[in-house]
């Protein structure tokens, strides 16, 4: 079936920092994939849309330019979280879409200090 | 605008008994699919079903079943004989589907099941 691998699963960064999260597809190509955010205890929360190839589509009340997203690849996407602050710190889950069917990657949960 | 409800925050029961969760959606789209996932505590979501608008046939895998009611715009999961196993939160999805692609998935609350042995 069809596989997204994410990484990584965790990081803690110091804040000021960047961290960059990659989700791939694996035995498919994603023209299209979605980053979610999840704090404790809560729902996904959709922050963008990311297409490959263009720009990506970012929901109301995200910042583009904190949460940049690359979608180089039918294979691989990225989001890069820039100059991290504690509040930044949650799971961040990417997902893509076969036939129909989304699949989501592992997750990776990011702590800044 | 699309709309998941999932009223349970938590649901708690002892090993097994049913336990039946609920979800009602809204959306002005006549093609629209809904979803069932599965967060155990690590954290990776688990596909439990799809199922279209136009199927409003239910469905029973294992001891899962799913009721799909279009004209109470709900889609409920029931877990018989729950086991210790099944402790997750569980959500409930809803997306639609233009010509060319797959919109996005708009997610419910979720509902944290906790099953004691």
């Amino acid at each position: 079936g069809a596989v997204v691998s994410q990484h990584p699963s965790r990081v803690i960064c110091k804040s000021g920092t960047s961290v960059k999260i990659e989700c791939r597809s694996l035995d498919f190509q994603a023209t299209t994939m979605f980053w979610y955010r999840q704090f404790p205890k809560k729902s996904l929360m959709l922050m963008a849309t990311s297409n490959e190839g263009s720009k990506a589509t970012y929901e109301q009340g995200v910042e583009k330019d904190k949460f940049l997203i690359n979608h180089a690849s039918l294979t691989l996407s990225t989001l890069t979280v820039t100059s991290a602050h504690p509040e930044d710190s949650s799971f961040y889950i990417c997902s893509a879409n076969r036939d129909g069917g989304y699949t989501f990657g592992s997750g990776t949960r990011l702590t800044v200090v | 605008a699309q709309k998941v409800t999932q009223a349970q925050t938590e649901i708690s029961v002892v090993e097994k008994e049913d336990v039946t969760l609920d979800c009602v959606y809204e959306t002005r789209d006549t093609t629209y699919y809904l979803f069932w996932y599965k967060q155990p505590p690590s954290g990776e979501l688990v596909f439990l079903i799809r199922r279209n608008s136009f199927d409003e046939q239910n469905e029973i895998s294992g001891r899962y079943s799913w009721n799909f009611q279009k004209s109470t715009s709900s889609f409920n999961f029931t877990i018989t004989a729950s086991q210790v196993v099944d402790s997750a939160v569980y959500f409930c999805a809803l997306s639609q589907k233009t010509t060319d692609s797959w919109g996005k998935l708009q997610f419910g609350a979720g509902t944290q099941v906790v099953v004691t042995p």
